[in-house]
Parts: C-alpha cells; structure tokens; sequence
C-alpha cells in the first residue's frame, strides 16, 4: 500500500540555522514526490516536487529536497531557516504507473518552529 | 487568475442540515479534488473529478455527493449533516500535461461545524 511517513510531530530551529523536515514513502514504481506548506488558516501551498531527473530539486522560498531512492526519502531542506518559515509542511506521493488514476497519499504533516 | 476559489469560509450546521461548499478554478485545470483536513491525520480524498462530467470517490465518501458539470466548478453536497463531518474542507485542482499529473492548487478551505 502506498504511504508516507514524516516521522517528527514538531521541529524546532534557530533562526538562520539550517534546518531538515524528514520524509520518507513507499509506492509502487517510481515515485511522484511533493512538499506543500500550510500557513495558519490557509490551504496548502506547493513548494516543489521531484518527478524525474535531478535527485536534488530546488522550489519556492529557498527550499530544496533531495530524493533519494535507496532509502526512499525526499527530505526537505533549507540551509537558513527565516521565523517567517514556521508553519506545517506536508510531504506526499503519487505513483508513475501508467493505466487509471494514481491517487496522492499525504502525510500527516510536520510543523516547523523557527525561533528568532 | 483567482486559482481556486472556495465559498463559504464559515459555516456552522445543526444535525440533519444539508448544505453545499462551492469550489471554482480559473486555471482551466482537468482533475478537481475534495479533501477535508481532521487534526492531526493529514488530508483525506473525499472525492476527485478527472474532468466534466467524471467524478470517482476518494478515501472517505460516505455522507458526501459532488457533480461536475463544468470544468471550472466542482461542488461538495452534505445531504445529513453529522458531527463527524466538522472539519475543514479544502479543494483543489491540478492540471494534465501530456501524461503527466502536476502539483495541486488548493483553496482557502471551508471550516464546518456541525452541532
């Protein structure tokens, strides 16, 4: 079955600390893999994905995540982190498995603290 | 371009009510996506629509009806309201790029309580 684990409730960072949001999936075939971010009393927001190519892929803000296909990860990352990052990100996958709908799994999301 | 737009923002039903969350997009987009959002537990698909006239059920359809008559509009129905469907309620869509499925623009999201 097709799942996505963020394994940390909360992470806390420094102001212009680095700063690392933890996913990892499992899905049949190749994976579609998306981080979204959620601000207080707001839909989500993409931020980037990684389809093919590159297994560093580079979005909005300043973040990037790397995929890694041994250790079926797609950790988020952002080398300074701004108190204006702090709100809950989601991680989620889709399979590439051509034929019929491929349904997005989301986690459950992980808020981010950054303290000024 | 609004994206996706979600109306009400607000709404509080009593036990029985029926009522329906509109949802629009401007971006001429194929797939449109109901989820509701519960603490803790992430997103669940309520039901999604691959196009004007195809809708399919997600992971949690009971006590929910959508229609799609066009492809800007995608309505979510609650025929008897209960209070297991208080939550917050986002649409989203996302467009087809040759057989590629991209990202999904989510709405604002409606907060329903149901007492």
């Amino acid at each position: 079955a097709q799942s996505v684990a963020q394994p940390e409730d909360q992470v806390n960072v420094a102001e212009g600390n680095p700063l690392t949001v933890k996913c990892t999936y499992s899905v049949s075939g190749n994976p579609y893999l998306f981080w979204y971010v959620q601000y207080p009393n707001r839909g989500l927001q993409f931020l980037l994905k990684y389809i093919t190519g590159d297994n560093l892929v580079k979005g909005s803000y300043g973040f990037e995540a790397e995929f890694n296909k041994s250790q079926t990860s797609f950790h988020l990352k952002k080398p300074s982190a701004l108190v204006s990052d702090s709100a809950l990100y989601f991680c989620a996958v889709r399979g590439s498995n051509s034929g019929g709908y491929q349904k997005v799994t989301f986690g459950i999301g992980t808020k981010l603290q950054v303290i000024p | 371009n609004a994206g996706v737009t979600q109306t009400p923002k607000f709404r509080i039903l009593k036990i029985g009510q029926s009522m329906t969350l509109q949802c629009a997009q401007d971006m001429n987009h194929n797939y449109m996506y109901w989820y509701r959002q519960d603490p803790g537990m992430g997103l669940k698909l309520i039901y999604y629509s691959v196009g004007a006239g195809i809708t399919d059920k997600g992971e949690v359809p009971n006590g929910y009806n959508v229609s799609r008559s066009t492809t800007e509009d995608f309505p979510l129905r609650l025929e008897l309201a209960a209070p297991s469907q208080t939550s917050v309620y986002f649409c989203a869509s996302s467009y087809l790029k040759g057989l590629i499925r991209g990202e999904q623009y989510f709405g604002p999201g409606t907060r329903l309580t149901v007492t």
